[in-house]
């Protein structure tokens, strides 16, 4: 079945440590997304790419890096993992925007537990 | 700019009882709004998706919702629930990036469904 494959499912990371999440699709989309949740809270979008072009959100820390080498994967890099950035990391992934909206869809991976001690 | 809101953080149903789960948009045009719903450590499933139309919208798992313009909502109903209902449900709106040529969601807070025997 074509899916969203996050790895790993749990990550735990030392305070300052780098740390790098890991998403891949086979659905073969040109949107990649990442996605920050904290407890209890709704997900809150990090940044996303369309295709090789980088879109972060302006709020998004400078802690918080991604690259994409190609179609299918997606990394999401935090340089220097803070207590606050203990979360699930969801990446997502959609079709681009076409002229109907009807067909946009984002499609969940299950996610990445990061602990930080 | 568009946005959802989530009235109730938390729910509890019995089983086999019937279940509505409120969601409230702000934006002025018809808006697409969508439901998903998110299980215990898990990433985000969509339930079911509103952009025009007939007004009431069916969904897997035996859910549906109804778009009522004259309350601003976008309620989620299930006749039924059954204990794997328990999880959590998001009311989410897309909003299109026009310098981006794509679209991004922005969630509502979430509601906690609890099922008891």
């Amino acid at each position: 079945d074509a899916m969203v494959i996050q790895n790993p499912r749990y990550q735990v990371t030392q305070f300052g440590k780098p740390v790098t999440l890991s998403c891949s699709q086979t659905l073969n989309h040109n949107v990649m997304y990442w996605y920050q949740q904290k407890s209890s809270q709704a997900p809150k979008l990090l940044f996303h790419y369309y295709d090789k072009d980088f879109n972060n959100e302006a709020d998004t820390p400078d802690n918080f890096q991604s690259r994409r080498p190609n179609t299918s994967f997606c990394f999401l890099d935090i340089r220097s993992p803070g207590l606050g950035d203990a979360a699930m990391y969801l990446c997502a992934t959609s079709r681009e925007r076409l002229g109907d909206r009807r067909t946009y869809e984002q499609y969940f991976g299950p996610g990445t537990r990061l602990t930080v001690t | 700019a568009q946005s959802v809101t989530q009235p109730d953080i938390h729910i509890t149903v019995s089983e086999g009882a019937s279940l509505e789960l409120r969601c409230n948009y702000s934006y002025g045009a018809t808006p697409y709004l969508f439901w998903y719903v998110q299980s215990p450590g898990q990433g985000l499933q969509l339930l079911l998706k509103y952009f025009s139309g007939d007004t009431l919208v069916q969904g897997i798992k035996g859910f549906e919702a109804e778009f009522k313009r004259s309350q601003s909502s976008f309620n989620l109903r299930k006749p039924s629930v059954h204990w794997s209902d328990a999880a959590e449900y998001f009311c989410a709106v897309p909003y299109y990036i026009s310098n981006f040529g794509n679209e991004k969601l922005t969630f509502g807070t979430g509601t906690r469904l609890t099922i008891i025997p």
